[in-house]
């Protein structure tokens, strides 16, 4: 089983800066098989980047993935305040499992 | 516009059995792998289940093996996840989600979820 660690645990920043989250893997991921998702309360987690790189359908160009292997970053270029969310990492080349999450808040 | 809407939840006693189910909408259900997610209360998102699009084939994490069994109905468009020998810490809202590439098959992410629907073991 791979096992995701993300980091750090919660993120405070403001309107318009820069967020940088990151989730490294416990062995390296195949064909860089990571996702991105965000979670609001009461709703459902959204799709944000699929492929380590690739955006979604309808996904602002301000979010941004990167890496391979084992090291895998999510940027968010400038926050908006409708960004602040939990976010999670998913790795889908051998089997499934998510990091527990990054949660970014308003400072 | 694809819609997956769960159905299903409620409260029920360690030991028993449960039903979800997951209708879905919107674009050619059977071609795709199908997945259940599921949240326990203050938690993160676990994987719990998938079925193939292509084949029969399905996967469990080992938690609820033996205990869970995923089904899909593409008559119907409908997913499904029999629960059974239900236990306290399988609480949780649970999530229906589309594969979100063909190609990819089951090792694919989740390109569209449900509302979800919450299951609650409690005596």
């Amino acid at each position: 089983e791979i096992v995701l660690t993300q980091s750090p645990g919660t993120l405070s920043l403001s309107p318009g800066e820069r967020a940088t989250l990151s989730c490294r893997a416990s062995q390296s991921v195949s064909s860089r098989s990571l996702a991105w998702y965000q979670h609001k309360p009461g709703q459902p987690p959204r799709l944000l980047i699929y492929g380590a790189s690739s955006r979604a359908t309808g996904i602002p160009d301000r979010f941004s993935g990167s890496g391979s292997g084992t090291d895998f970053t999510l940027t968010i270029s400038r926050l908006e305040p409708e960004d602040f969310a939990v976010f999670y990492c998913h790795q889908y080349g051998s089997s499934h499992s998510f990091g527990q999450g990054t949660k970014l808040e308003i400072k | 516009e694809v819609q997956l809407l769960e159905s299903g939840g409620g409260l029920v006693q360690p030991g028993g059995s449960l039903r979800l189910s997951c209708a879905a909408s919107g674009f050619t259900f059977s071609i795709y792998a199908m997945n259940w997610v599921r949240q326990a209360p203050g938690k993160g998102l676990e994987w719990v289940s998938s079925f193939s699009g292509s084949d029969d084939g399905t996967y469990y994490v080992d938690s609820v093996k033996g205990r869970f069994t995923i089904s899909r109905d593409n008559s119907k468009n409908t997913l499904y996840l029999q629960m059974s020998s239900l236990r306290a810490e399988d609480t949780a809202v649970y999530y229906c989600a589309k594969a979100g590439s063909v190609f990819l098959g089951e090792l694919s992410s989740f390109d569209y979820w449900g509302q979800g629907t919450l299951v609650t073991v409690s005596s």
